[in-house]
């Protein structure tokens, strides 16, 4: 079966600094979500990728998928204490819609 | 985001009592999927329905049931609770069920067994 493996699991950074959150799946990804979540609350989708190479950004986000499709990095430049949260990765194992998740990143933002 | 509305956000109850968790959606949706959230395991998922009164079984199926009679709304009973069903559960609809279409997940219920 398919796993995601998100690095690392937590991180505190101080505010304005940039951070980058892997997540490296077992097999070969046919499409991968990043997702945020705060304390208390539902998942926030942010991107989709399923291209090898593809590249997405949204104000300071930008998620990666490796040309290999196994790996996709996202990257927060100048880090707020609104990006605070937790980050998951989640993928569709066999091109279906069943959603695979990682065990998440922890992010802190320290003013 | 889509309109997934999920209830109750919170509940309590005890061990051998049933329990309907409701979700529901104003998106018109196909898909619906039921999911639970815990330490150590992150979400997985329950059960999905592709249509109406169409479900199958996802990874940690064991001790739930779920029935779909409208697009709308999508029910998830623990038909005799466990302590180990101690859960947040977050449902989750997207328009198909590829992998090309993003699920948009509700707020989430937060359900303790004693």
């Amino acid at each position: 079966s398919q796993e995601l493996e998100q690095s690392p699991q937590s991180l505190i950074v101080q505010e304005g600094k940039n951070l980058t959150i892997n997540c490296t799946s077992s097999k070969t990804l046919y499409g991968l979500y990043w997702y945020k979540q705060k304390y208390g609350e539902g998942l926030i989708f942010l991107m989709m990728l399923q291209k090898g190479g593809e590249e997405k950004s949204h104000e300071k986000i930008t998620a990666k998928l490796d040309e290999k499709k196994q790996q996709s990095s996202l990257h927060i430049t100048a880090s707020q204490p609104s990006h605070a949260g937790i980050y998951l990765c989640g993928a569709a194992p066999g091109n279906t819609g069943k959603l695979i998740f990682g065990q998440g990143t922890t992010l802190q933002v320290k003013p | 985001d889509a309109g997934i509305t999920q209830s109750p956000r919170h509940k309590v109850t005890e061990t051998g009592t049933p329990v309907t968790l409701r979700c529901h959606q104003t998106e018109n949706h196909r898909y619906m999927y039921w999911y639970r959230q815990d330490p150590g395991h992150g979400l997985r998922l329950i059960h999905y329905s592709y249509g109406v009164k169409d479900t199958d079984k996802g990874e940690v199926s064991d001790g739930y049931s779920v029935s779909r009679s409208k697009t709308e709304d999508f029910l998830l009973t623990l038909e005799s609770a466990t302590s180990s069903q101690t859960s947040v559960y977050f449902c989750a609809s997207s328009i198909r069920g590829m992998s090309n279409q993003p699920q948009h997940f509700g707020d989430g219920t937060r359900l303790s067994i004693l």
